[in-house]
């Protein structure tokens, strides 16, 4: 059974400092692992989709890397904001055509004007 | 442009009453999930249907019923409501039927049973 852990469970960190946000999980043997962000009474909103042939995938400010043989991938943040403010979650799909996404508990985020 | 829509936003109710959740995605996705957040924020599947087909059931108790009367829906309908039923309720989308698309989710219905 696949499980997803986030370490920290939440941080706080003065804005302009660089945010890095960590995922593990058990079973290597992925199909693709995506990054949400949750901000409060709000559903999720997709951030990045790194497929595990890949190493990483970027977005503006947003690198998430992946390290299938270790299990773990990271969220780097550049430069925060305090409307990064949020909870982050990483999710995992375990094999190609299973659907079911495997969630992390999540990291929340402070930034600090 | 709302991508997946629920409604209610927000439903607080007694125990043993009977209540729908509707979901309406206009991305032309063709799998649709329900997801459940409990108090400590884990995020675990409920169901997942592909094109009104149902592909995923997971162990939940069959007061739980999904429905959906074309693939751009998918509503969630509970019976007999039991306290530890209070939660968060999201609804997803996704392109593919492979789940190789991302998931798209909707705002989440709070449901608090009393």
């Amino acid at each position: 059974k696949q499980e997803v852990t986030q370490i920290p469970a939440a941080l706080s960190v003065p804005e302009g400092e660089n945010l890095v946000l960590n995922c593990s999980f058990t079973d290597s043997a992925i199909y693709n692992l995506q990054w949400f962000r949750q901000d409060p009474g709000k559903g999720l909103t997709s951030l990045l989709l790194i497929q595990s042939s890949q190493r990483e995938q970027t977005s503006g400010r947003l690198n998430a890397s992946l390290d299938k043989s270790s299990g773990r991938s990271t969220l780097y943040i550049a430069a925060s904001q305090p409307g990064d403010s949020a909870t982050y979650l990483c999710a995992v799909r375990p094999t190609w055509g299973d659907y079911k996404l495997s969630f992390g508990a999540g990291t929340t985020v402070t930034v600090r004007a | 442009d709302t991508a997946v829509s629920q409604t209610p936003k927000y439903l607080v109710t007694q125990m043993g009453n009977d209540k729908s959740i509707k979901c309406e995605q206009n991305l032309g996705h063709d799998t649709m999930y329900w997801y459940k957040q409990d108090s400590k924020k884990f995020l675990k599947i409920m169901f997942s249907y592909n094109n009104k087909e149902l592909i995923i059931n997971e162990t939940v108790p069959n007061r739980f019923s999904p429905k959906s009367p074309d693939k751009a829906h998918l509503n969630l309908h509970i019976n007999s409501l039991e306290l530890g039923d209070s939660a968060v309720y999201f609804c997803a989308s996704s392109q593919f039927r492979t789940g190789e698309g991302e998931q798209y989710f909707g705002p989440g219905t709070r449901l608090t049973v009393t």
